[in-house]
Parts: structure tokens; sequence; C-alpha cells
């Protein structure tokens, strides 16, 4: 079984400035891929960012990089230029790269606020 | 991004009620899930389909029970509602290899 955890329950962060999220997890799997979700106020779940476990390149979109560290299995989430719609709770998942149910197990959330 | 549509978003019911809560999505997805989310956050999969006439059970024993008659429809039903089912109600959809695309949720309260 896997396990996912986001040791920073709560985080904040002043506008324009840049925060790191950490994820950790736990597993025997080799192929997997790995995700960062976005639920802001509105509790809407919206993907920000994917990650092939085989990608030794880090992925990005816009303002949103990994730091992807296999064998440490880490997965951090920096978020550049931060702005005040970047306030949500950000979610870690895991998923085993199979021909099944494409399982999500997430982790227990970071509660980001971006202040003014 | 697929379009993923869950009605109502918000519902106020007292106990002892039959519930459905619709999930639909427009992209043809062949498996789908639900999750419930607690109060503090946890996001736990309660049902899950692998395609028309499959429904399985998640990780979290619920008192609710879904159908898969069509593709694009799976619904959720709680037969006497109780106010432990309060919570947010998540469904998602996906597509092989991987990414899981989210409905806006329906905020269940059961009084």
């Amino acid at each position: 079984a896997q396990t996912v955890t986001q040791s920073q329950p709560e985080m904040s962060v002043q506008e324009a400035e840049t925060v790191t999220l950490s994820c950790t997890y736990d597993t025997s799997e080799s192929n997997y891929y790995l995700f960062w979700y976005k639920q802001p106020p509105s509790r809407q779940m919206i993907l920000v960012i994917r990650q092939e476990a085989y990608k030794q390149q880090n992925a990005t979109e816009n303002r949103f990089s990994v730091n992807f560290q296999k064998a440490a299995k880490s997965f951090s989430l920096k978020i550049s230029d931060s702005q005040l719609g970047d306030t949500a709770m950000y979610f870690c998942a895991f998923m085993k790269q199979d021909n099944a149910g494409n399982m999500l197990t997430f982790g227990g959330g970071t509660r980001l606020m971006v202040k003014p | 991004e697929a379009d993923i549509y869950q009605t109502p978003r918000y519902l106020v019911i007292g106990t002892g009620k039959k519930i459905t809560l619709e999930c639909s999505q427009t992209m043809g997805h062949d498996k789908m899930y639900w999750y419930q989310q607690d109060p503090g956050m946890e996001l736990h999969l309660i049902h899950y389909s692998y395609g028309v006439n499959s429904t399985e059970k998640g990780d979290l024993s619920s008192e609710s029970t879904v159908s898969r008659i069509r593709t694009e429809h799976f619904p959720l039903t709680l037969e006497s509602a109780r106010p432990s089912h309060t919570s947010q109600y998540l469904c998602a959809s996906s597509t092989p290899p991987d990414t899981q695309y989210f409905g806006p949720g329906t905020r269940l309260t059961v009084l």
C-alpha cells in the first residue's frame, strides 16, 4: 500500500513571493504518477501539475514547478510569484501505473494562504 | 480538461430521506470515482467504476450505493440519510493512462 505525507498543515506567503510545499510518499512500485491538486474555497478540485516517475525532468506549468527526487521519494511543489488566487488547500497524490483503476492516494493537504 | 457535472451543488435534508447525487461527464471516460471529503479535508475513495455495469467499493466503507448504466452517468444514492453522512462528495473521471478530473462537488448536510 502507498502512503502520502504532507508535513505542513498550513503555510502562508506574501503576494509575489515564492513558496514550496512538501510531499513525501512511500511505495515499492517503480512506475507511478504524482500529482498536485488545488482546492480553492469553492471546493472544486483542480489539477495543478503532473509528474511521471520515469521522467527525470521536473514538470513545470507556468508559475508552478516540482522538485521530484525519486530516490528520496519526495515531490515538492514550488509556486513562484504567488498570487491571491493561489490561496487554497493543496493536495499531493500518488497513482500506481497499471491497467487497473488508476486509484489516487491523497496526502492530508496543506492549507496555503497568500497575503497581500 | 474534462467536463464533469455534479448536481445538486448544495443539499440540506432531514434524517431518513432518500437522496441521489448526480454525476455526469461528457468526455467518454471509462473510469469514474466517488470521493467523500470530511470536514478535516481528507479525501476517501468510496466507490469506483471501470465502465458500464461495473461498480466497486473503495477504501472507505460507505452506506451509499452507485450504479453505472451509461458511460457518462455515475449517480450515488443514500437510501436513508443520517447526520453522519454530512460531507462533501466529489465525483471524478479518468481516461488511461492516468489523470483524474474532478467535478465541482456536492456539499451535503443532513439535519
